[in-house]
């Protein structure tokens, strides 16, 4: 089935520094792919989205670009701020066969930004 | 996107009783879901909340331990019934707006602690 592989945090940055989460997925049709953040003690806020191949999703100097020939949905941000500290989700929709709707995600990962 | 609220915000309950989390849509919305996230966990799909129907239920979750119900296309309940402490986990709602094929916006969640 459809899968989202995520690398394994946590991810200590110093302000100002370069990120990268890098994120792959499997699956079987044309997904929708998504970056989504969550806050200490908060839900989840969509971050980023890319519907098809090469498409770049981008908001809040957060970008990532879908990759359909290396299945990835990397995230990237050129200069980390402490208010970044959150965990980041990667996730994919299910737009196969049985278009459900769902959401498969990844396993997180967490970023600290020390000032 | 919608503005999703839910409640309760947070709860402790004790082992064996139920309760019942609430979750309101400001818009009409054309599909609803309900996520569960244990501790320090990614998030995993229980349900989709089904407008008049009945909900279609994940590998793993049956409708006796969690009943939903979703009576428009504003509202759903879901239950958790006699509470284990395995059952500590935040419980997210989630919904697709009629803008959007396949965008998932989530509610703040509800943070469950059993005793």
């Amino acid at each position: 089935g459809d899968s989202v592989t995520q690398m394994e945090g946590p991810v200590t940055l110093s302000e100002e520094a370069f990120l990268t989460i890098n994120c792959t997925y499997t699956a079987t049709g044309y997904p929708s792919l998504f970056w989504y953040v969550q806050y200490p003690g908060e839900g989840l806020q969509l971050l980023l989205k890319a519907t098809k191949a090469d498409d770049k999703g981008s908001n809040k100097g957060f970008e990532a670009t879908y990759r359909k020939e290396t299945t990835s949905f990397h995230l990237e941000k050129g200069s980390v701020q402490v208010s970044d500290s959150a965990v980041y989700f990667c996730a994919l929709s299910d737009r196969g066969s049985s278009n459900t709707g769902k959401l498969i995600f990844g396993q997180g990962t967490t970023l600290q930004v020390k000032p | 996107s919608a503005v999703i609220s839910q409640k309760p915000s947070r709860d402790i309950c004790q082992r064996g009783t139920s309760l019942t989390i609430q979750c309101q849509v400001d818009s009409q919305v054309t599909m609803m879901f309900w996520y569960r996230q244990q501790p320090g966990q990614s998030l995993t799909l229980i349900a989709t909340a089904n407008q008049g129907s009945e909900a279609t239920y994940e590998s793993g979750f049956v409708i006796d331990k969690f009943p939903i119900s979703r009576p428009n296309l504003t509202f759903s309940t879901l239950t958790v019934s006699n509470m284990s402490p395995e059952d500590s986990s935040i419980y997210l709602c989630s919904v697709v707006g009629r803008s959007s094929t396949d965008t998932q916006y989530f509610g703040p969640g509800t943070r469950l602690t059993v005793l």
